[in-house]
């Protein structure tokens, strides 16, 4: 089956950790997305990527890094900067650069920092 | 610059009843619009997507949309509400902004469906 994964579901770290999501797609997309999803707030963009070893900040990108070394694989990691890092985070791929083209989304993974 | 608004936050319908979800955009260009669904701690799943194309267009489970650019809608409605419609809907629009595949998501409207 094609898609995308992410693991785990659910992470719990304490203030002040790095912790890192990761994303993994067998579509053989070229461009990968992550998003924070906040209650009533929509989603919001953290990273993007258009192609391997390439990656351009988002809306949001403050307190957290990523990484394109794989063209299936874009981890994010959110670092102890990141002041309210508590989230549901998507990530999403799709086939290219053509705004037309949807994302897929794979399942998330809600991080709770206490 | 490109926005979507989704004007309500709640819907609450009857099984069996018609659904309509509102979403107006703004967008200097023509835009690429969809509509998702995210179903409680799930990722989302395209619905639908108008791309210049027929202005009515048809979704997975029943749904459909109808751009109109007049009125600068994109509304989202099926005729007979499941209890499995029960989910979060996002309206979406494509920020033809920059030369990447951006989305920009409306803030969601829960559709609650009641027996």
């Amino acid at each position: 089956d094609g898609g995308i994964t992410q693991s785990p579901k659910y992470l719990f770290r304490k203030e002040g950790q790095n912790v890192t999501l990761s994303c993994e797609q067998n579509l053989n997309h070229d461009a990968m997305y992550w998003y924070r999803q906040d209650p009533g707030q929509g989603l919001r963009l953290i990273y993007y990527s258009q192609i391997v070893n390439d990656f351009q900040k988002g809306d949001i990108a403050e307190g957290y890094s990523v990484s394109r070394e794989k063209k299936e694989s874009f981890p994010l990691t959110v670092t102890s900067a990141q002041k309210n890092p508590t989230a549901f985070y998507l990530c999403a791929s799709s086939t290219g650069q053509e705004i037309n083209y949807e994302q897929y989304f794979g399942p998330g993974t809600r991080l709770t920092v206490t | 610059a490109q926005s979507v608004t989704q004007l309500d936050s709640h819907v609450s319908v009857s099984e069996g009843t018609p659904v309509l979800l509102r979403c107006n955009y703004s967008s200097s260009y023509s835009p690429s619009l969809f509509w998702y669904v995210q179903h409680p701690n799930k990722g989302l799943q395209l619905l639908l997507k108008y791309t210049s194309a027929a202005t009515l267009v048809k979704g997975i489970n029943g749904f459909e949309a109808e751009f109109k650019k007049s009125e600068t809608s994109f509304h989202l409605t099926k005729p007979s509400a499941h209890m499995s419609d029960a989910a979060e809907y996002f309206c979406v629009v494509s920020d033809r902004g920059g030369a990447t595949n951006k989305l920009i998501f409306g803030t969601g409207t829960l559709l609650a469906v009641q027996p």
